[in-house]
């Protein structure tokens, strides 16, 4: 298994400000996935995070809105720019177990509310 | 990947089987059936997962029709620490790209 940290673990934003959120894993993985939980939703995958690419954005969703950094293979960074209360939301990192499985592990997520 | 369709709610009593059922009547040769649940506030947790032959773990049993398309996760002694969001999701193993549905939400009653 994989334990994962997000920072922070929740916040108030003020409308148009950006916001980066942490996800550090305590174990080095191939691929870190970001997703958003609006409120009452279900989750909804953001971007694909692979190190030392581009991160690769599911459709809605694009890199000017939410950048993504992954510059080893323990951590990653989602920046929700420009932001609105539209995008108060839960964003959740996750990460893939190494094993055969194939099972995905979650953050306890970050919970942000844009005033 | 595969759609699938789960009721939206159910009701346990505590210390019965809860069976959540999902179906998938979609799904293709090489797709794994995954079964998440999600506590209030809380990040996504694995539960089971299988291709097409019955899977029991520590926390629950997946029993796969076999037809594959649809399938059923027991919660053999449900308590109320057990109340949550469950998701059925289908998807190639090795794909990476999880598509959750509207889950079921699970009340277990004392």
């Amino acid at each position: 298994s994989a334990v994962i940290s997000q920072k922070p673990s929740r916040d108030i934003c003020q409308r148009g400000t950006s916001l980066t959120i942490q996800c550090q894993v305590d174990s080095q993985v191939t691929m870190m996935f970001w997703y958003r939980q609006q409120p009452g939703q279900s989750l909804t995958l953001i971007a694909t995070a692979n190190q030392g690419s581009e991160a690769t954005y599911e459709s809605g969703f694009v890199i000017d809105k939410f950048p993504i950094s992954r510059p080893n293979l323990t951590f990653s960074t989602l920046t929700v720019s420009n932001m609105s209360p539209e995008d108060s939301s839960i964003y959740l990192c996750s990460v893939e177990s190494e094993g055969a499985g194939g099972e995905l592990f979650f953050g306890e997520g970050s919970r942000l509310t844009v005033l | 990947d595969a759609k699938t369709t789960q009721p939206t709610s159910m009701d346990c009593a505590e210390g019965r089987a809860a069976n959540l059922p999902c179906n998938h009547s979609t799904i293709s040769g090489n797709e794994y059936v995954y079964w998440y649940r999600q506590i209030h506030s809380q990040g996504p947790q694995y539960i089971i997962h299988g291709l097409k032959n019955n899977e029991t773990n520590e926390m629950a049993s997946l029993i796969i029709t076999e037809d594959r398309k649809s399938s059923t996760l027991i919660l053999p002694h449900a308590t109320l620490r057990d109340t949550a969001v469950y998701y059925c999701i289908v998807t190639t193993s090795g794909t990476y790209k999880y598509i959750f549905g509207t889950g079921t939400r699970l009340k277990v009653l004392a």
